[in-house]
């Protein structure tokens, strides 16, 4: 049973499309990270949230405690945005969900 | 600041070899750990530490060990290689679970 499910697993959009990546949980959590890992692995925080909403340049994130859901928008995309996006939980530790690849055409 | 470094970045092992894989952060961040990716998979916590001479494991963590004596340094220990540890293995620190998370550049291990 995954405790953090992401959708959609792959994504392949064209350049200046508005995305949205999905993240629902079904445990209590406290906070909720949005990670990005770069096609060469590494990887950054993009986003820590425990309510509402917040905003980085042209990436959204948001959070609804009650449906247990977060959503991450990316804004005129571009093709750098092309990495896997992952959603991860806090619960004490951090649980993870397996991540959305994301390819943007130009 | 250097963040969080990891040596090595790649490594053969044949099975039933030791070694460490070495994570240092030069943040002061009281909270380090260390996460497996396999494909498929999310990151799995395999041992946690919450700062010096303060260690836990998560939620993979036979076949490894860690010990945590300075704020900076938390080594990974593989006491004796199973292809099954074949993995990325990252590195990460933060003040807290709920505050920014700073990642390693990881190690790649393979496990013969």
């Amino acid at each position: 049973k995954n405790e953090v499910e992401q959708s959609p697993q792959n994504l392949t959009a064209q350049e200046g499309e508005f995305i949205t990546i999905n993240c629902s949980y079904s445990v209590g959590i406290s906070a909720l990270h949005w990670l990005q890992q770069h096609p060469g692995g590494g990887i950054v925080s993009l986003f820590m949230l425990s309510s509402g909403k917040k905003k980085h340049g042209r990436l959204i994130a948001t959070i609804n405690i009650q449906e247990k859901h977060s959503s991450l928008h990316i804004t005129a995309s571009h093709p750098r945005d092309s990495a896997v996006y992952i959603c991860a939980v806090v619960q004490g530790n951090l649980i993870f969900g397996k991540g959305t690849k994301l390819s943007v055409k130009p | 600041n250097a963040g969080v470094t990891q040596t090595p970045k790649f490594q053969v092992l044949k099975t039933g070899q030791s070694m460490t894989l070495q994570c240092a952060q030069d943040m002061n961040h009281e909270y380090m750990s260390w996460y497996r990716q396999d494909p498929g998979m999310g990151l799995r916590l395999i041992h946690y530490s919450v700062g010096a001479g303060i260690t836990d494991q998560g939620e993979v963590p036979n076949g490894y060990n860690v010990s945590r004596s300075t704020t900076e340094d938390f080594p990974l220990r593989l006491l004796s290689a199973a292809p099954s540890q074949t993995s990325v293995y990252f590195c990460a620190s933060s003040y807290s679970n709920q505050n920014e998370q700073f990642f390693g550049p990881g190690t790649r291990l393979t496990v013969l």
